[in-house]
């Protein structure tokens, strides 16, 4: 069964360190999500992606982010600069967005910790 | 976006039927309403989609009154590894997840 891959699993940093974060979404896919989940709150939207550019993303997703699609395969999400509240697990989805809105993949997820 | 409202923990026993109904008094004419669970440190897993009327599939069903103001997520004969979180979703375009309901299967 295809399935979503993020690497890497677990990535521990200092504060105002960069951070990158990799997924590779399911082939045939052509919609790509980031979501968050801070330890013990729920899973938060942070950007959706499609044909090579953002469609739509949340409060939370401000200058400090920023998604790639640097090939046909990886879609990444940085943060340029982490904070202590950064530290969360970091989901990335995709969907082939058959029969709107279609069913979302979700990889195994990233745990950031910022130190 | 819709707004979901769903019972925040639910216990139930291996082998019982379960039912999680979930409210969305404002889901747009256009929604889909998702339900995902999601295990301890994984993601979210899709486990069915309707619009309205019922929908089963291999793991559940669905059923979506016609004013679509709820819906009930139905779990034939749960085990202990249905012990999960189950999240209700009114979906167009992005997916907003709610604290969902925490479900725990006894044995």
């Amino acid at each position: 069964e295809p399935e979503v891959t993020q690497t890497p699993s677990h990535q521990v940093t200092q504060m105002g360190q960069e951070v990158i974060l990799r997924c590779v979404p399911i082939s045939n896919h052509l919609y790509f999500y980031w979501y968050r989940q801070i330890l013990g709150q729920k899973v938060e939207f942070l950007v959706s992606f499609y044909n090579n550019e953002i469609s739509e993303k949340s409060e939370i997703f401000d200058d400090q982010f920023s998604v790639e699609r640097p090939d046909g395969s990886n879609f990444t999400l940085k943060i340029r600069s982490t904070k202590l509240e950064d530290s969360a697990m970091y989901f990335c989805a995709s969907s082939d967005g058959q029969v709107s809105p279609g069913e979302l993949f979700f990889g195994e997820g990233s745990r950031l910790t910022v130190l | 976006l819709a707004k979901t409202t769903q019972p925040i923990s639910m216990d139930s026993y291996e082998g019982q039927e379960v039912n999680i109904t979930c409210s969305h008094n404002n889901i747009a004419t256009n929604d889909y309403i998702t339900w995902y669970q999601q295990f301890p440190s994984q993601g979210p897993r899709f486990i069915i989609q309707g619009y309205k009327t019922k929908v089963t599939n291999e793991v559940a069903s669905l059923f979506i009154p016609a004013d679509r103001k709820s819906s009930t997520l139905s779990l034939p004969r749960v085990s202990l590894s249905d012990t999960a979180v189950y999240y209700c979703l009114g979906r167009n375009s992005t997916l907003t997840f709610g604290k969902g309901t925490m479900l725990l299967v006894s044995p």
